[in-house]
C-alpha cells in the first residue's frame, strides 16, 4: 500500500491564483481530512469527510473548498490564494468507525503564497 | 477557549537516557488523547493513545501517563535513541470528527 499520498510536495503561488492540492489513499478509509500546520502552532482542521459525497467544515475552513467524489480522493481547492494561506498542508485518513483515533497522515504539501 | 499546550518547546537528552515530554490540556470533557511523532519533512505519525478511563498505557519503549485531576499528559520514552529525534505532539479529542485539538509540539533532540 502507498498509504496517503499528497501532491505537489512544494508549491509557490501569487496572491489571487487558484490551485488544488491533491490527496489520495489506497486503504479504503472512509474518513479523510485536511489540516494546516503553521510555525509554533498545532495542526488545525480545515475540512473533513466521512465518505464519498459527504464533507463538513473544520476549525479553519474559510478560503478552502473540498469535494469527495470517490473514497480514494479528497482534493483541497484554494480559489484565490492569500499570503495568510502560506502553510504546510497535511491530508489524513482513517476508518470511519475509528474516527480521528487512528489517522494516517500524508507527507504534506508546503505552500507559499507571495 | 479549549487549548492543548506543552510545557517545553525543546528537550535535549543524552542517548540512552529516558525522555519525558509533558502536555497540559484544559478541556475536562476530552476523553481521548494521542501522541504523535513528526520527523522533519514528514507527516505526523501515531505513537500511542490513551482513553480517559485509564491513567497509564505502555507501548514499545513508550509510556503515556494521564492525570485527569490536574489535566496533564506525559509521554515517556525509555532508552532514547537518535532515531527518536523529532517533534512530538499531543492531541485531545472531546468527541466527534472535528473535535481533535493539537498542541504546538515539543522538539526532542538526542545527543550522542
Amino acid at each position: 500500500n502507498a498509504g496517503v499520498t499528497q501532491t505537489p510536495k512544494f508549491q509557490v503561488l501569487k496572491t489571487g491564483q487558484s490551485m488544488t492540492l491533491q490527496c489520495a489513499q489506497d486503504m479504503n478509509h472512509e474518513y479523510m481530512s485536511w489540516y494546516r500546520q503553521d510555525p509554533g502552532m498545532g495542526l488545525r482542521l480545515i475540512h473533513y469527510s466521512v465518505g464519498a459525497g459527504i464533507t463538513d467544515q473544520g476549525e479553519v475552513p474559510n478560503g478552502y473548498n473540498v469535494s469527495r467524489s470517490t473514497t480514494e480522493d479528497f482534493p483541497l481547492r484554494l480559489l484565490s490564494a492569500a499570503p495568510s494561506q502560506t502553510s504546510v498542508y497535511f491530508c489524513a485518513s482513517s476508518y470511519v468507525d475509528r474516527g480521528v483515533d487512528e489517522q494516517f497522515f500524508g507527507p504534506g504539501t508546503r505552500l507559499t503564497v507571495l | 477557549g479549549e487549548s492543548v499546550g506543552l510545557h517545553l518547546p525543546t528537550l535535549s537528552v543524552q542517548e540512552g537516557d529516558n525522555s519525558i515530554i509533558n502536555c497540559a490540556y484544559s478541556n475536562s470533557a476530552s476523553d481521548y488523547f494521542i501522541w504523535y511523532k513528526q520527523e522533519s519533512g514528514k507527516g505526523p505519525q501515531f505513537i500511542i493513545d490513551i482513553r480517559s478511563n485509564m491513567d497509564k498505557r505502555q507501548g514499545q519503549r513508550v509510556t503515556v501517563l494521564l492525570n485527569k485531576t490536574v489535566k496533564h499528559l506525559s509521554l515517556q520514552i525509555a532508552a532514547t535513541q537518535p532515531g527518536d529525534s523529532a517533534v512530538y505532539f499531543c492531541a485531545e479529542n472531546s468527541g466527534g470528527y472535528n473535535k481533535l485539538i493539537f498542541g504546538a509540539g515539543t522538539r526532542l533532540a538526542v545527543h550522542p
